[in-house]
């Protein structure tokens, strides 16, 4: 069974605060991402990785950054976090293959005061 | 035009009924295609793949149709527990990078 793991499941951070979100996962897969997901707008992607130490920007990257430094930990930072940056964020894993599925960690709800 | 549009829904159905959601997609190349149930306050868990030949699962029945571009997800004989919201994912590209989400459908199954 793949197992994907976030450090925490509720945060509650003030403005301007340094936030950092980590995920691990246990199946080797090359490829990882940081969602977040709000009402009304579903899953947005932040940014992915498809290996160390590679990142690409996904749909939303705007205040935030990553740091994959091992294959099986994908970091999300939020450099100075903002009242707009409350939501659940959620990290996923995938294999390589095309028709792969991903495999969600459980979510980080992160509210920012 | 969003990638993948679902109908958010709810839709609010008997126990036993049967109750079908659509979704489309807007690139005529995407390679595979996905259910995933979310559960409230829960990570999104694959469903079922959809293949191009159509699959079932149980009382779940996938289909794919490349021609309207538009996947379908048909549940039978529904269950109190089958109440979620069921999110269209979509590989645009077919290669081993991001997935498309829809924004999912609201099911609500009643006694």
């Amino acid at each position: 069974d793949v197992k994907v793991t976030q450090s925490s499941r509720y945060l509650v951070k003030r403005t301007g605060e340094k936030v950092f979100l980590e995920c691990v996962q246990d199946m080797d897969h090359e490829n990882m991402f940081w969602y977040r997901q709000d009402p009304g707008l579903g899953l947005r992607l932040i940014y992915f990785s498809y290996d160390v130490k590679m990142k690409e920007k996904g749909d939303i990257p705007e205040g935030y950054s990553v740091s994959r430094e091992k294959k099986e930990r994908f970091s999300l930072i939020l450099e100075s976090a903002s009242t707009n940056q409350t939501s659940m964020y959620l990290c996923a894993s995938r294999a390589a293959g095309s028709t792969d599925t991903q495999y969600f960690g459980p979510g980080t709800r992160l509210t920012v005061l | 035009r969003k990638e993948v549009e679902q109908d958010p829904g709810p839709f609010n159905v008997p126990e036993g009924a049967t109750v079908a959601f659509n979704c489309t997609y807007s690139n005529s190349a995407s390679q595979s295609f996905f259910w995933y149930r979310q559960d409230c306050r829960k990570e999104p868990k694959l469903l079922m793949s959809v293949y191009s030949s159509g699959n079932e699962d149980g009382r779940f029945t996938a289909q794919l149709n490349r021609a309207s571009q538009y996947i379908s997800l048909l549940i039978r004989d529904s269950k109190l527990s089958d109440s979620a919201t069921y999110l269209c994912v979509v590989n645009p590209t077919g290669n081993a990078s991001k997935l498309t989400f829809g924004t999912g459908t609201r099911l609500q199954v009643t006694l």
